[in-house]
């Protein structure tokens, strides 16, 4: 069974630029995450859709946007970038909603210039 | 002081020592407890979880909870170089509150040397 995949793996921005990443849960996961990863902050929540509706929402600025998919992949956009959103943004699936057992993807890390 | 707190480390072991990685965390709502292992420029795995107090063993594994002290461990049994990662704690709510957000850790880097 293929994991979690991200595209793209790695992007360049300036800043206030807009982004968006992808990604595509395991087969027959219906809940996918996003995460922020960095050196001083650690991982951090974005996220959580679950048949196309977001279903929880972590402490990040309106800046950072989702949706989901029928198919449920999943697409994270960030607009007006600034330095500060250089991170790796990880998306993690799950079956349902808020299950424990979560599958990470290997990421994309954005730099944002 | 932050919701879940780790040693950053870097943690350097010989081949085959017993590893001992903790978390302390200050959220008494925490009801789930996950153990994950990410290698340089992969996303995390989770190893184990565990609900609620107590212990659970896998393999070279051991996760242990101590709710009353806000207290996780992590043991690993044989290290091996290819134990060699970060680890991250991470903590939710219940069933009951599963709209909580998961709370990591911030990571412990384990060398593994052989």
């Amino acid at each position: 069974k293929a994991g979690v995949t991200q595209t793209p793996r790695y992007l360049i921005k300036t800043r206030g630029q807009q982004v968006t990443l992808s990604c595509s849960p395991i087969s027959g996961h219906r809940s996918v995450s996003w995460y922020q990863q960095t050196p001083g902050q650690g991982l951090q929540f974005l996220f959580e859709y679950f048949s196309e509706t977001q279903r929880n929402k972590g402490n990040f600025p309106g800046r950072f946007s989702g949706r989901q998919f029928s198919n449920s992949r999943s697409e994270m956009n960030v607009s007006t970038l600034e330095l500060g959103d250089s991170a790796l943004y990880l998306c993690a699936s799950s079956r349902g909603q808020g299950e424990v057992e979560q599958f990470f993807g290997p990421g994309t890390r954005l730099t944002v210039l | 002081q932050k919701e879940v707190e780790q040693d950053p480390g870097p943690l350097s072991v010989p081949e085959g020592a017993i590893v001992s990685l903790n978390c302390t965390y200050s959220n008494s709502a925490f009801q789930y407890f996950m153990w994950y292992r990410q290698y340089s420029r992969k996303g995390p795995e989770l190893l184990m979880y565990t609900y609620s107090s107590g212990n659970k063993e896998d393999g070279r594994f051991t996760a242990q909870v101590d709710k009353s002290s806000k207290y996780i461990s992590l043991f690993i049994r044989d290290s091996q170089p290819s134990d060699s990662a970060t680890y991250l704690c991470a903590m939710r709510g219940g069933q009951d509150n599963y709209g909580q957000n998961f709370v990591f850790g911030p990571g412990t880097r384990l060398s593994v040397l052989p």
